[in-house]
């Protein structure tokens, strides 16, 4: 049974700062892992989709990375802002023919001007 | 322009009530999911559908009754709510069943409470 989890679970930081958010996940065999963002009271809002078959995707600030056989991916976020502050999230797809997410614990990430 | 929407936002209820929460997406996908977030914030998948046929069905308890009359809405009924229903509902949906590629897009959330 795939089990993800993410640490720290809470971060807090100065603004300008650059960031590491960690997540492991136990099996291996995914399809693909992605990085949400979720903001208080609000949805889920997708910032990254790494394909099982690739190493990293960068959007702007954000980089995130793959590595299967470890069972990790990192979310690196660069220069933060304090509209960064949000609870990310990471999600192994394990579905094989079909989308089957499996959430982290999340982290709390607060930065502060 | 709201993509996928969910009524209501807030459900206050009596334990043992029947109640419903609805979806919608105008995205024309044609997959879409529930989620369940619990007090912890831990986010579960409930169940997912794929062109109003269901996909996905993680043990929910059958008190709870997904329904998709077609594939922009699906609506999940909870019938005899308890207090551990309590928690935070998402719908989503993703452009396909399968893509390597494809994202899922969030609702807002309902908020259910029992009491």
């Amino acid at each position: 049974k795939q089990e993800v989890t993410q640490i720290p679970a809470a971060l807090s930081v100065p603004e300008g700062e650059n960031l590491v958010l960690n997540c492991s996940f136990t099996d291996s065999a995914i399809y693909n892992l992605q990085w949400f963002r979720q903001d208080p009271g609000k949805g889920l809002t997708s910032l990254l989709l790494i394909q099982s078959s690739q190493r990293e995707q960068t959007s702007g600030r954000l980089n995130a990375s793959l590595d299967k056989s470890s069972g990790r991916s990192t979310l690196y976020i660069a220069a933060s802002q304090p509209g960064d502050s949000a609870t990310y999230l990471c999600a192994c797809n394990e579905g094989t023919g079909f989308q089957k997410l499996v959430f982290g614990t999340g982290t709390r990430l607060l930065v502060s001007p | 322009d709201t993509a996928v929407s969910q009524t209501p936002k807030y459900l206050v209820t009596q334990m043992g009530n029947d109640k419903s929460i609805k979806c919608e997406q105008n995205l024309g996908h044609d997959t879409m999911y529930w989620y369940k977030q619990d007090s912890k914030k831990f986010l579960k998948i409930m169940f997912s559908y794929n062109n109003k046929e269901l996909i996905i069905n993680e043990t929910v308890p059958n008190r709870f009754s997904p329904k998709s009359p077609d594939k922009a809405h699906l609506n999940l009924h909870i019938n005899s709510l308890e207090l551990g229903d309590s928690a935070v509902y998402f719908c989503a949906s993703s452009p396909r069943l399968a893509g390597g590629i494809d994202t899922q897009y969030f609702g807002p959330g309902t908020r259910l409470t029992v009491l």
